[in-house]
């Protein structure tokens, strides 16, 4: 079993709809859960970050984590077309090395169209 | 502000060769990471320097990668002898500080094809 699982896609939605990407984990020490956008030919890019359970909205987007469930969401409200690009979830322990390293999901290509 | 930036944007090479990635970090930046994705597969952790120091390698594949971050600023990915199962995408991702909360800055990535 992968430590985090994502529906690699593609999911494609007329513009305004709400969309919901979803990761699913199991290594429950993970304590840092992130979303990245990445847009083809360009590297992830953070889009919002959280460390506990609950919900985190920042303008459009909402980030909600559940850890008794190990199932994190992006919800990405009144979508554009400029939000179709790879959506990428990672989370992250301490590792071996001392270090925060993310564990990504292997991303959801979205298409917004017009 | 300059971003993350890497050099070459691609690379071609034969089964055997050796190839040199490069990777300048946001300046200031004392914290460099090394990432790849290999075709249809997550993002991988190879590894951290804290300015010249690596920190963290414990996600490097075997003893045919190389990375140097001499004078802790620009760093160096070197793949000798490189084969098939080596192509993909390689990023750098910098940082200020390191720890739990803090935002990694990626590169735009160098695709790599091992023929």
């Amino acid at each position: 079993q992968k430590e985090v699982e994502q529906d690699p896609g593609p999911l494609s939605v007329p513009e305004g709809a709400i969309v919901s990407l979803n990761c699913t984990y199991s290594n429950s020490a993970f304590q840092y859960f992130m979303w990245y956008r990445q847009y083809s030919r360009k590297g992830p890019e953070l889009l919002m970050y959280t460390y506990s359970s609950g919900n985190k909205e920042d303008g459009r987007f909402t980030a909600q984590v559940d850890k008794s469930s190990k199932y994190i969401s992006l919800f990405i409200r009144d979508s554009q077309p400029s939000d179709s690009a790879t959506y990428l979830c990672a989370m992250s322990a301490l590792g071996a090395g001392g270090s925060y390293i993310p564990t990504f999901g292997r991303g959801t290509s979205l298409i917004v169209h017009p | 502000e300059a971003g993350v930036t890497q050099f070459p944007s691609h690379s071609v090479i034969e089964k055997g060769q050796t190839v040199t990635l490069r990777c300048d970090p946001i300046s200031g930046h004392d914290n460099l990471y090394w990432y790849r994705r290999v075709m249809g597969k997550e993002i991988k952790f190879l590894l951290h320097f804290v300015k010249e120091s690596k920190q963290d390698e414990s996600g490097m594949p075997n003893n045919r990668f190389l990375a140097e971050r001499t004078g802790g600023t620009y760093s160096t990915l070197k793949v000798q002898p490189a084969e098939l199962e080596d192509s993909g995408v390689y990023f750098c991702a910098s940082s200020q500080d390191w720890g739990v909360g803090e935002t990694q800055y990626f590169g735009p990535g160098t695709r790599l094809l091992v023929l």
